[in-house]
Order: structure tokens, then C-alpha cells, then sequence
């Protein structure tokens, strides 16, 4: 398949560990955010999304935490498994659109 | 399956050519997006519709792309007289937007080459 993201930042992890994602967001109007995996040759795909009144929120196995204050967004992934290994985008919605930021390659050694 | 679809998968074409691409939403989605995305990058915003309405598009689309939505359902995309740096994969996203809810989902994308 073809990679996403040749020269993206890269996270390896153990499996098993748990990972943690970091995403600076710019506009500090956004008030609505959301992570997004991808893997190659796909679309991205949905995980967890957060809004401006919350600072933290859980899903299955991930965590996204929002400091409003400096700007940052994280996405915590439990029990890091061979299947999360993808390249994962934030993206922020301060109005009609969403902007994404850089992503992360996440890379899970068995 | 009821995600979003997106047709052809894999386009390739010689510089100079028209390129057509379809993108059927998730069915009552109301919103429908594009999104160009080349390698290392996130994906940037083209275009989106409102119902059948095209409400913004963005700088990056040119006077060679144009998108249409005509019955509020699929939309299709075009580019005319293809050049090198429109290769890139062309992302579809669709959304139920309600209040200030607008999660958005992707499609596969079309991989767009022109050689």
C-alpha cells in the first residue's frame, strides 16, 4: 500500500504501552476538535472528539485531553496494539471548516 | 456498506487531460466536503456543500476545479487540464450538521496521478 506521510514525526512504541499523541491547535476560537487515524491508503477515520466546555473525554482504549489554555490537544491510547500503528491528524473546527494540524506516525513494536 | 464511497480508487492520467471524480455521502448527510491531501500532510480544504448550496471554496481551488452536488446527494469533482502538482489523493467527507455538531467522515479517497 502506499504511506501517508513519508516525513511525519514519529511515536514507536512497545506493544502493550500505553502512547500518548500531542497536538498544538492554532486558533484559539475553535470550539470543537477531533482525532483522526489513518492508515495507509485509506481515508481518515474517526476516533474521538472533544468540545471547548470539556477538558477531557474517554472512548474505548483512548483519551483525547484539551488544554485551552496553551492551545494543546492530546490523544492517549491504552494497551497500544500492532492495529493503532497509522498516522494520526487533530483537527480543530473554529467555525465551517476543519483545519488539521501535522500528523504523528505511531509505530508499534511487538 | 453505508460510509462514505468514493469512485475511482486509483486515477491516472497524462498532464492535460480532464479528471472526474464521484463521491456518494453517507445517506441524509447533509454536508459533503472536499479535501486534496498530499504526502506528509494533512488533508486541506476545497470545497463544501450545504444541501445542493455550495457555500465557500477554498483559494486553493482553481479556475480548473469545479465541484458539483446536484440533487443534494453524490457530488462529483473535475479537474480540467490536469497538471503534475494536481497529483494527490482527493478526499470526500459527508456530515449531519445539526447545531454546532458537524462531525465529519472520510472516504477512501482517489489517488490522483498525472503523469
Amino acid at each position: 500500500g502506499e504511506s501517508v506521510g513519508l516525513h511525519l514525526p514519529t511515536l514507536s512504541v512497545q506493544e502493550g504501552d500505553n502512547s500518548i499523541i500531542n497536538c498544538a491547535y492554532s486558533n484559539s476560537a475553535s470550539d470543537y476538535f477531533i482525532w483522526y487515524k489513518q492508515e495507509s491508503g485509506k481515508g481518515p477515520q474517526f476516533i474521538i472528539d472533544i468540545r471547548s466546555n470539556m477538558d477531557k473525554r474517554q472512548g474505548q482504549r483512548v483519551t483525547v485531553l484539551l488544554n485551552k489554555t496553551v492551545k494543546h490537544l492530546s490523544l492517549q491510547i491504552a494497551a497500544t496494539q500492532p492495529g493503532d500503528s497509522a498516522v494520526y491528524f487533530c483537527a480543530e473546527y473554529p467555525g465551517d471548516m476543519l483545519t488539521f494540524g501535522g500528523g504523528t506516525r505511531l509505530m508499534v513494536k511487538p | 456498506d453505508t460510509g462514505v464511497s468514493q469512485d475511482p480508487r486509483h486515477k491516472i492520467t497524462k498532464r492535460g487531460q480532464n479528471v472526474t471524480f464521484r463521491c456518494d455521502p453517507i445517506s441524509e448527510h447533509n454536508r459533503l466536503y472536499w479535501y486534496r491531501q498530499t504526502l506528509g500532510q494533512g488533508p486541506e480544504f476545497l470545497t463544501y456543500f450545504q444541501n445542493e448550496a455550495q457555500l465557500e471554496k477554498s483559494r486553493l481551488l482553481s479556475d480548473r476545479f469545479s465541484a458539483e452536488r446536484p440533487k443534494g446527494s453524490f457530488s462529483t469533482l473535475e479537474i480540467q487540464r490536469t497538471e503534475q502538482g494536481d497529483s494527490a489523493m482527493y478526499l470526500c467527507a459527508s456530515s449531519l450538521r445539526t447545531g454546532r455538531s458537524d462531525t465529519q467522515y472520510f472516504g477512501p479517497g482517489t489517488r490522483l496521478t498525472v503523469l
